[in-house]
């Protein structure tokens, strides 16, 4: 299995609050996303890094900074968390290659209550 | 945008029954994935295909990608209760490598 952390694996948190997830790799791959899954919308791209401060936003972005200060790490912030932030969010790491495959490996989630 | 529709959503079959599901786009894709994602868990890798018209097999799965690399189906025979699970198809095109595009998936239940 590909070295792949987040914490915390489950949080409750009250609306307006900061939430900051992290994910953490030990397999030094060059990409990391942050996705989330709700019931109907399957995964669906927040922001994804491409290199160490090199960031961009995906599909779903409003709401949501992201920083990678290092290749193993990419955190994901919710400045003011809402009720509609409660999803269950997965990071995934890959290393694409000149042959455009995007492999993905992913991490074992985090669920994420905002009462 | 690139679009990936996964059909059907939902499949609940018997144990020993075949099936087949299906990843479908307007878009060209240099390479499209299968996962495989059980409740609790992360989406599992279960097969890259990248060729028009290859076909792969994984035990009792074969997958396949369309000629025109657009379109992938996953058959499984004689389904088992562990094949239970939600299957998610996504591709990536070379114009952004780093990034893929993710079905809404399809959710099969195998009863004993």
């Amino acid at each position: 299995d590909a070295g792949i952390t987040q914490s915390p694996r489950h949080k409750v948190t009250e609306t307006g609050t900061p939430v900051t997830l992290r994910c953490h790799q030990t397999e030094n791959h060059r990409y990391m996303y942050w996705y989330r899954q709700d019931p109907g919308h399957g995964l669906r791209l927040i922001h994804y890094s491409y290199g160490v401060k090199d960031t961009d936003k995906g599909e779903v972005s409003d709401g949501y900074s992201v920083s990678r200060s290092k290749t193993e790490d990419f955190l994901l912030t919710l400045e003011s968390a809402t009720s509609s932030q409660t999803s269950v969010y997965f990071c995934a790491i890959s290393e694409p290659g000149l042959a455009g495959l995007n492999e993905q490996f992913f991490g074992p989630g985090t669920r994420l209550t905002v009462l | 945008t690139q679009l990936l529709e996964q059909s059907p959503q939902f499949l609940s079959i018997q144990e020993g029954e075949n099936l087949t599901v299906y990843c479908n786009s307007s878009s060209v894709f240099s390479s499209l994935q299968w996962y495989r994602q059980e409740p609790g868990e992360g989406p599992v890798l279960l097969v890259t295909v990248v060729t028009g018209g290859e076909v792969k097999k994984l035990k009792r799965l074969t997958f396949q990608f369309g000629d025109a690399r657009k379109d992938s189906s996953l058959h499984i025979t004689a389904a088992q209760p562990g094949d239970t699970g939600l299957y998610l198809c996504a591709g990536a095109v070379n114009t952004n490598a780093g990034k893929s595009t993710f079905g809404d998936g399809t959710t099969l239940t195998v009863k004993p």
